[in-house]
């Protein structure tokens, strides 16, 4: 079974708009971490946000946010106030179980188009 | 925020050639980097994992004589492609993990290598 799965094939948001961008994801550990990232045709790999397992609160940076449903295990992106620059891929990702070699496991990504 | 380098960013070389690929952090030490190989509009498929001073754990189906990964110090690890062959031809990401960062601190990672064998 996929880790990480993103199933939206692409996105198109009107500028100003927020979109939801969405992640599940699977694991039988308790302790894990979820992350976000950008990647604009520059290739670059642009950390945008983090949520742990046990953080109670949503993780919010700036524009972004992250809707975290422990239960459905879903954390999807939330982008508000759309701008052009947005238009990106976005890569979830998970790390299971602390440790200096504990690895990333990526989704397949998603491709946002921001329409001005 | 924590840099990491890869250099260089982009070669053309010719099928049988090897090409090496230097990833380095800037302003941090990192014990631990990773290698991903991502072909267009895919996903980071994760490569090796290598730690300061030991041999890299490369991830199922990568052939380690012919992706050779050096970590020989905190802020230096490289990737050298042997033989290479068109199939090669590849975006290369390296990523640097802070020593001194928590267990979930995010990875940073290097602007990417854009490697094409003809």
């Amino acid at each position: 079974a996929q880790k990480i799965t993103q199933t939206q094939p692409g996105m198109f948001v009107q500028e100003k708009e927020a979109v939801t961008l969405d992640c599940t994801y699977d694991t039988s550990d308790q302790s894990y971490g979820l992350f976000w990232y950008k990647q604009p045709s520059s290739g670059e790999m642009i950390f945008l946000i983090y949520q742990g397992s046990y953080d109670e609160q949503n993780a919010t940076e700036g524009r972004y946010s992250l809707n975290f449903q422990k239960a459905r295990k879903s954390a999807n992106l939330v982008i508000s106030a759309s701008q052009l620059g947005d238009s990106a891929m976005y890569f979830c990702a998970m790390r299971e179980r602390a440790g200096a070699n504990s690895k990333l496991t990526f989704g397949k990504g998603i491709t946002l188009s921001v329409r001005p | 925020g924590a840099v990491v380098s890869q250099h260089p960013s982009w070669v053309i070389c010719k099928s049988g050639t090897s090409v090496k690929i230097e990833c380095r952090s800037l302003d941090f030490q990192a014990t631990t980097m990773f290698w991903y190989r991502q072909f267009p509009k895919q996903s980071l498929m994760l490569m090796a994992t290598s730690n300061e001073g030991s041999k890299a754990t490369y991830e199922q189906g990568v052939e380690k004589d012919k992706f050779l990964i050096n970590h020989a110090s905190l802020t230096l690890s490289t990737l050298t492609v042997t033989s290479a062959h068109p199939e090669d031809s590849s975006f290369y990401i390296c990523s640097a993990r802070d020593k001194g960062g928590g267990p979930y601190n995010e990875q940073f990672f290097g602007p990417g290598t854009r490697l094409t064998v003809l």
